[in-house]
């Protein structure tokens, strides 16, 4: 079974662009959750989707968006780059979200200079 | 919301000796405690995990023990090994916000 994909692993952007960062969840698993990871704040809660929509959404701004699709993949964009938004984005799988293993990505490496 | 605390920040142990993480969680709702291992450079991993009904749960030389009541889980390696070198996150599910909190991470090395 293959695992959770990610998609760019690295991103080098400058300040005021936009990305979209992808995941492909493993199959069969419905919920998608996104995470930034930075040495100063650790692993830090962005949204969870399960079928397509939003459930849940962490204290970030609004710059941070997601979607996800019919086939659970899911992306998340963010807009007007800042440099502090350089980190690692992890997302992460799992059949539910509720007391089941979440699998982790690769993760993506976006650095904004 | 919930709230993660995670002791200590750094952990170092001789080979074979016992190493100890400690978390404290804030939210009675959270019900879904699991750790994560990760190496540098690589994704985390789940190493283990423990449901709110049961007080401790072992797999070889890992073991979790979560006491609700104080609203605390710990992390128990035996036996050390420098593969054990890493950084380890608590976390804690709110069943309510259905979000993962993640503690801010140890840093264990094991000194051969």
């Amino acid at each position: 079974k293959a695992g959770v994909t990610q998609t760019p692993r690295y991103l080098i952007k400058t300040r005021g662009q936009q990305v979209t960062l992808s995941c492909s969840p493993i199959s069969g698993h419905r919920s998608v959750s996104w995470y930034q990871q930075t040495p100063g704040q650790g692993l830090q809660f962005l949204f969870e989707y399960f079928s397509e929509t939003q459930r849940n959404k962490g204290n970030f701004p609004g710059r941070f968006s997601g979607r996800q699709f019919s086939n659970s993949r899911s992306e998340m964009n963010v807009s007007t780059l800042e440099l502090g938004d350089s980190a690692l984005y992890l997302c992460a799988s799992s059949f539910f979200s509720e007391e089941t293993e979440a699998f982790f990505g690769q993760g993506t490496r976006l650095t904004v200079v | 919301g919930e709230n993660v605390e995670q002791h200590p920040s750094t952990l170092s142990v001789q080979e074979g000796d016992s190493a100890v993480i400690k978390c404290t969680y804030s939210d009675s709702a959270s019900n879904y405690f699991p750790w994560y291992k990760q190496e540098l450079g690589k994704r985390p991993q789940l190493i283990i995990d423990i449901r709110s009904n049961v007080g401790e749960k072992k797999d070889q030389r890992i073991a979790v023990t979560l006491n609700k009541t104080a609203k605390h889980f710990s992390l128990h390696i035996t036996e050390t090994q420098p593969e054990d070198s890493a950084v380890y996150f608590c976390a804690a599910l709110s069943g309510s916000a259905r979000q993962l909190t993640f503690g801010s991470g140890t840093q264990l090395t094991v000194l051969p």
